[in-house]
């Protein structure tokens, strides 16, 4: 059955980076993209970019960009999530999703990373 | 980007009756490009809906998706006790996706 497995929760300081995996199983890992969505504690969902596993393309949201990268890893087939200059506003889940497209409903998810922002 | 509103913020039923969700868009959708997630606490969204009213595999025929244009509705008939969670809404229309705040409902 499919799975998207993530890393486990990382606690990071204010500035520092923070460089989240997702582990898809199940199927062919180059015939879907993987998107990433945050969650902030109580919040709604947002979308942070996507990344095509089979040519390394990547999409992000605008307010990321310069500060959101995506990369994959074929030969263990892991998708990665990095985010630099952490504020407290970075704390929240992030989800990985698989998506064919950069602009796609998202049939499976991770089971979320918790990223807490703290001094 | 398109804005997704959802009504009501918090909704208030007992297991049994029926749940009508609203998601409407800032800005009119091609085609049918929206789905629905619910979301129970410490989980990741369940996808339920896509393009609008077609069922997920697996989701139980009590849940149904309508609507076009700017308007969309889920509906959730005969709740049953593990239907009460948040329910979002996610347009894939037009670039960037983009999610409603979510719909609480609650027992």
């Amino acid at each position: 059955q499919v799975q998207l497995v993530q890393s486990e929760s990382e606690v990071k300081k204010p500035g520092a980076s923070v460089k989240v995996s997702c582990k898809p199983s199940g199927y062919s890992f180059t015939k879907y993209g993987i998107s990433w969505v945050r969650q902030a504690p109580g919040q709604g969902l947002q979308w942070m970019g996507w990344i095509s596993t089979f040519n390394g393309l990547t999409k992000s949201a605008e307010i990321f960009q310069g500060r959101v990268s995506m990369s994959t890893d074929t030969s263990t087939s892991t998708v990665y999530m990095e985010l630099r200059s952490l504020t407290s506003d970075d704390t929240a889940v992030y989800y990985c999703a698989r998506a064919d497209i950069a602009v796609a409903p998202f049939d499976y998810w991770g089971q979320g990373t918790l990223v807490t922002v703290s001094s | 980007e398109i804005v997704l509103t959802q009504s009501p913020g918090t909704l208030s039923l007992s297991p049994g009756e029926t749940a009508t969700l609203s998601c409407r868009a800032s800005q009119s959708l091609p085609s049918t490009p929206l789905v629905w997630y619910q979301q129970k606490p410490g989980q990741a969204p369940r996808l339920l809906i896509y393009g609008s009213s077609s069922r997920a595999t697996g989701i139980p025929h009590r849940f149904s998706g309508s609507g076009s244009g700017t308007d969309f509705t889920l509906t959730i008939s005969r709740l049953e006790p593990e239907d009460f969670a948040v329910y979002f809404c996610q347009q894939y229309g037009s670039s960037p996706t983009t999610f409603g705040q979510g719909t609480r409902l609650e027992i």
